[in-house]
C-alpha cells in the first residue's frame, strides 16, 4: 500500500499565479479530505468528498479556492490567484468512510506565495 | 473560534517519564476523539482514539482519558521514549464519526534522553 500521494512536496510561486495541488487517494478508500496546516490555526478542513462527490466546502476559504474529484483515484485543490497569506502546508487525507475509520494523511505540499 | 484547543504548544519530558498531553473542547455534540502524531515533514498518523461511551482508553504506552462533563481529554504516554518526540494533534468528530474531524493547534513534545 503505497499510502495517499502528494505532490508537487514543495511549490514555490508568485503572488497572482495559479497553483494546483494534486491527491491520489489510498486505493479503496471513499473518502477524501483537503487539510491546510498553519501555526496559528492549526490543521483546518477547507473540503471532504465522500464517493468522488463533495460533501462539506464549508471550510474553503473564498471563491479563489476550489477543489475537484474526477475520479476515485485523483483530487485536486486548485488557487486562482494566489495570494502570500495562502502560505501553508495542505494536506490530503484518505478514509474508508466506514464508521470510525482513521484518516490516512499524505507527507503534504509545503506551498509558499511570494 | 478554535473548538479544540491544545493550549501548551510545547512540552520537555525526561526519557523514562510520563507525557501528559492535553486537550479541551467546546462543541457538546463531539462524541469522539482521537490523537494524532506528526514528524517533520511528514502527514499525521492516527495514534488512538476514545469514544464518548467510554473514559479511558488504553494501547500500550498510550493511554487517552475522557472527562465529558469538564469537555477535557488528555493523553498520556508511560515510559516516554526519545522516538515520541513529535508534533501531537488532538481532533473531535460529531454523531456521523470521523468523516469530519476538528483539530486543535498541535503540542510539541521533546523526550530528552
Amino acid at each position: 500500500d503505497a499510502g495517499v500521494i502528494q505532490s508537487p512536496r514543495h511549490e514555490v510561486t508568485e503572488m497572482g499565479q495559479e497553483v494546483t495541488l494534486r491527491c491520489k487517494p489510498i486505493s479503496g478508500h471513499n473518502s477524501l479530505f483537503w487539510y491546510r496546516q498553519t501555526m496559528m490555526r492549526g490543521l483546518e478542513l477547507l473540503i471532504y468528498f465522500n464517493n468522488n462527490v463533495p460533501i462539506d466546502d464549508s471550510g474553503m476559504p473564498e471563491d479563489r479556492f476550489s477543489a475537484k474529484m474526477p475520479n476515485a483515484s485523483f483530487s485536486t485543490l486548485k488557487i486562482q490567484p494566489s495570494e502570500p497569506r495562502d502560505s501553508a502546508v495542505y494536506f490530503c487525507a484518505s478514509s474508508a468512510g466506514t464508521g470510525n475509520s482513521p484518516l490516512h494523511f499524505g507527507n503534504g505540499t509545503r506551498l509558499t506565495v511570494t | 473560534d478554535q473548538q479544540v484547543k491544545q493550549n501548551s504548544p510545547s512540552l520537555s519530558v525526561q526519557e523514562g517519564r510520563i507525557s501528559i498531553l492535553n486537550c479541551d473542547y467546546t462543541n457538546s455534540m463531539f462524541d469522539y476523539f482521537l490523537w494524532y502524531k506528526k514528524y517533520p515533514a511528514e502527514g499525521p498518523t492516527f495514534l488512538i482514539s476514545i469514544s464518548s461511551i467510554k473514559d479511558k482508553n488504553e494501547d500500550g504506552r498510550f493511554t487517552v482519558f475522557l472527562n465529558k462533563s469538564a469537555k477535557h481529554l488528555s493523553l498520556h504516554i508511560v515510559p516516554s521514549q526519545p522516538g515520541d518526540s513529535a508534533v501531537y494533534f488532538c481532533a473531535a468528530s460529531g454523531y456521523f464519526g470521523n468523516e469530519k474531524l476538528t483539530f486543535g493547534t498541535g503540542t510539541r513534545l521533546t523526550i530528552i534522553p
